[in-house]
């Protein structure tokens, strides 16, 4: 199936530092979710984002709905150990119960 | 809130076994579950939407026969592993979305499938 493509791949910070990853699609979305997902775990939602162009913080997240529908970007500030993890885009076209395309993913490691 | 429950967390089966994961809503109601399978390192790709009281639609490349999927209430669905081989082997996570339109899909915590 489809999927939405998401860099870095990966990521190597220090603790403090500030994190920017994206998402971007050919298609064009009408809500895309930021998901976060640990070991072993299921993924968890972080923002969801509903109109083009809006901006949403959640604490030390930030997210932005691309004006394009096609992207969107999340940042991280102050990065701390917790925020290791796995970040996933998706993307869902329609309202309704309709399935989420989800992206690449973009590994969060913090280097002691 | 949204609480979605997996169960079971971890199943080991040998092969030519079927092996039945439960996804359940706990707190909300939810016509439409969403079946995943996730290799190491890899995204979530969807297997198939599960809908209350009638088929599930499958994904393009996903055999229905082998993945059997009931949703026979608004708060279960169960994905059965048929006849699993080791390639099987797997992170299986269902997700539900409450009904209101501006709620996000909640995931399950995922069953990890070893299939030997």
């Amino acid at each position: 199936g489809q999927q939405l493509n998401q860099s870095p791949q990966s990521m190597f910070i220090q603790e403090g530092e500030d994190v920017s990853m994206n998402c971007t699609s050919s298609s064009i979305f009408n809500t895309w979710l930021w998901y976060k997902q640990d070991p072993g775990e299921g993924p968890v939602l972080l923002i969801a984002l509903y109109k083009a162009g809006e901006l949403t913080s959640n604490g030390r997240l930030t997210a932005q709905f691309g004006i394009t529908r096609k992207d969107s970007f999340l940042n991280i500030s102050a990065s701390i150990p917790s925020d290791v993890g796995i970040y996933f885009c998706a993307g869902q076209s329609g309202f309704g119960n309709e399935k989420l395309t989800f992206g690449t993913g973009t590994r969060l490691t913090i280097i002691p | 809130g949204a609480v979605v429950s997996q169960h079971p967390s971890r199943v080991i089966c040998k092969s030519g076994t079927s092996v039945k994961i439960e996804c359940r809503s706990l707190d909300f109601q939810a016509t439409t579950m969403f079946w995943y399978r996730q290799f190491p390192k890899q995204s979530l790709m969807l297997m198939a939407t599960s809908n209350e009281g009638s088929k599930a639609t499958y994904e393009q490349g996903v055999e229905k026969d082998k993945f059997l999927i009931n949703h026979a209430s608004l708060t279960l669905s169960t994905l059965t592993v048929t006849s699993a081989h080791p390639e099987d082997s797997s992170f299986y996570i269902c997700s539900a979305r409450k009904q209101e339109i501006n709620y996000g899909y909640t995931f399950g915590s995922g069953t990890r499938l070893t299939v030997v």
